[in-house]
């Protein structure tokens, strides 16, 4: 198994807080992705980072920032949660981005409940 | 056009018996590659094959096989002889090379198999 962990792994917070997740690989891999899931979507990406402080954004990123300042640890931040931000919340890890082979390793998910 | 349809919200299927969900994509890119993964109910995503659009043998892993028709755009899942720990949900997705995705990873919705005993 991929060396993901995510944290935390369950978080009840009211609108307008401020929340941070926090995905750490053990892996050294260079990519790292956050994708959210809500039923009948699947999973969709919201940011990604192709190294330290290098990221970009996804299918859904308004509302989300991210932050990779160690090849290890990639945040994200929802800076003012919104009740439409409930979701689960996955983390995942690639060793490249390119090759159309290379597969995505996801973390255990976060559930985050905005009330 | 969505990049990634599953067709199948939900299926039943006895145990031991074998089973296919269906996945088919939207693409122009020539190079591309498709993944199935597994949700079982404690929530996690747990990779399962992988087929790339060159490849000419369809992808087998164990009892997970992938009936890839390129032409007809379908990278369907077969699971055979079937187990109670199978019951889950399956995602098909698709990685673009040059495509519209920018080489992300692209899901579909989903299909929730459910083993009976």
């Amino acid at each position: 198994d991929a060396g993901i962990t995510q944290s935390p792994r369950h978080k009840v917070t009211e609108t307008g807080t401020p929340v941070t997740l926090r995905c750490h690989q053990t892996e050294n891999h260079r990519y790292m992705y956050w994708y959210r899931q809500d039923p009948g979507h699947g999973l969709r990406l919201i940011h990604y980072s192709y190294g330290v402080k290098d990221t970009d954004k996804g299918e859904v990123s308004d509302g989300y920032s991210v932050s990779r300042s160690k090849t290890e640890d990639f945040l994200l931040t929802l800076e003012s949660a919104t009740s439409s931000q409930t979701s689960v919340y996955f983390c995942a890890i690639s060793e490249d981005y390119a090759g159309t082979q290379e597969t995505q390793y996801f973390g255990p998910g976060t559930r985050l409940l905005v009330l | 056009a969505q990049k990634i349809t599953q067709t199948q919200p939900g299926m039943f299927v006895q145990e031991k018996e074998a089973v296919t969900l269906d996945c088919t994509y939207d693409t122009s890119d020539q190079s591309y590659g498709l993944f199935w993964y597994k949700q079982p109910s404690s929530g996690e995503m747990i990779f399962l094959i992988y087929q790339g659009s060159y490849d000419e043998q369809n992808a087998t892993e164990g009892r997970y096989s992938l009936n890839f028709q390129k032409a007809r755009k379908s990278a369907n899942l077969v699971i055979s002889a079937s187990q109670l720990g199978d019951s889950a949900m399956y995602f098909c997705a698709i990685k673009e090379r040059y495509g519209g995705s920018q080489g992300n990873l692209i899901f579909g919705k989903g299909t929730k198999l459910s083993v009976k005993p």
